[in-house]
């Protein structure tokens, strides 16, 4: 059972284009998370997901930043016309549906780390 | 709002010994989940072990346990027999609802 996948490791995109980060969750894994980890700090949630719907976005800045988990494939977050700040590791995390496993815990991708140039 | 506190943003163990990391948090909830992450270089996240908020028995896990104080909302985690290995970024998280929250972390360094 591979673990949660993230593509790419490392990006490297200039101020002003466009990143998009790709998250496969566990297989057997319904429900995905996005974290944002800034150098020196811990892990600040940014949205939660299930298939085709954002159920927690809280985390998420209003402007610039999208995420979605389709029917099919993997889930996307989208950071549009980045900027320096945006510089960070992003990681994903993925756990069982809760209404079958106890929704306990989360188990987390590799990361993707984002250098905005 | 819910905050969780690593107050030792750095830490060291003679290998074998034991070592503990502090953590606390403030919530005004009664059910929530507890735990604590390693972040080893390969920036990887793994759990580590996990505490249901309403067991009043302390998780262990092998060398990983926990000192839950509830009512102190404290969550120590204490690593015995430290090993190499244990070298990483260790971060205290809390559950509640949706929302993982976790602290700044406490950078655990095992002397040989």
């Amino acid at each position: 059972n591979a673990g949660v996948m993230q593509n790419p490791r490392h990006l490297v995109r200039r101020r002003g284009q466009e990143a998009r980060l790709r998250c496969s969750p566990m297989k057997g894994h319904s429900h995905v998370y996005w974290y944002r980890q800034l150098p020196e700090e811990g892990l600040k949630f940014m949205v939660y997901l299930q298939k085709e719907n954002i159920i927690d976005e809280s985390g998420m800045p209003k402007e610039r930043f999208s995420a979605e988990f389709p029917k099919e494939g993997p889930s996307i977050l989208r950071i549009q016309q980045v900027v320096r700040g945006d510089s960070a590791a992003y990681f994903c995390a993925s756990s069982p549906n809760p209404l079958v496993t106890f929704p306990d815990t989360q188990y987390f991708g590799p990361g993707t780390r984002l250098t905005v140039l | 709002a819910q905050t969780v506190t690593q107050s030792q943003p750095e830490m060291s163990v003679q290998e074998a010994e034991t070592v503990t990391l502090s953590c606390t948090y403030d919530t005004s909830e009664s059910d929530y989940y507890l735990f604590w992450y390693k972040q080893p270089p390969s920036r990887q996240m793994i759990l580590v072990i996990r505490q249901e908020a309403y067991k009043q028995q302390n998780a262990t896990e092998n060398r990983f346990s926990v000192n839950f104080q509830k009512a102190a909302k404290s969550f120590s985690l204490k690593i015995s027999d430290s090993q190499l290995g244990d070298a990483a970024m260790y971060f205290c998280a809390y559950r509640s609802g949706n929302q993982f929250y976790f602290g700044t972390g406490t950078s655990l360094t095992v002397i040989p």
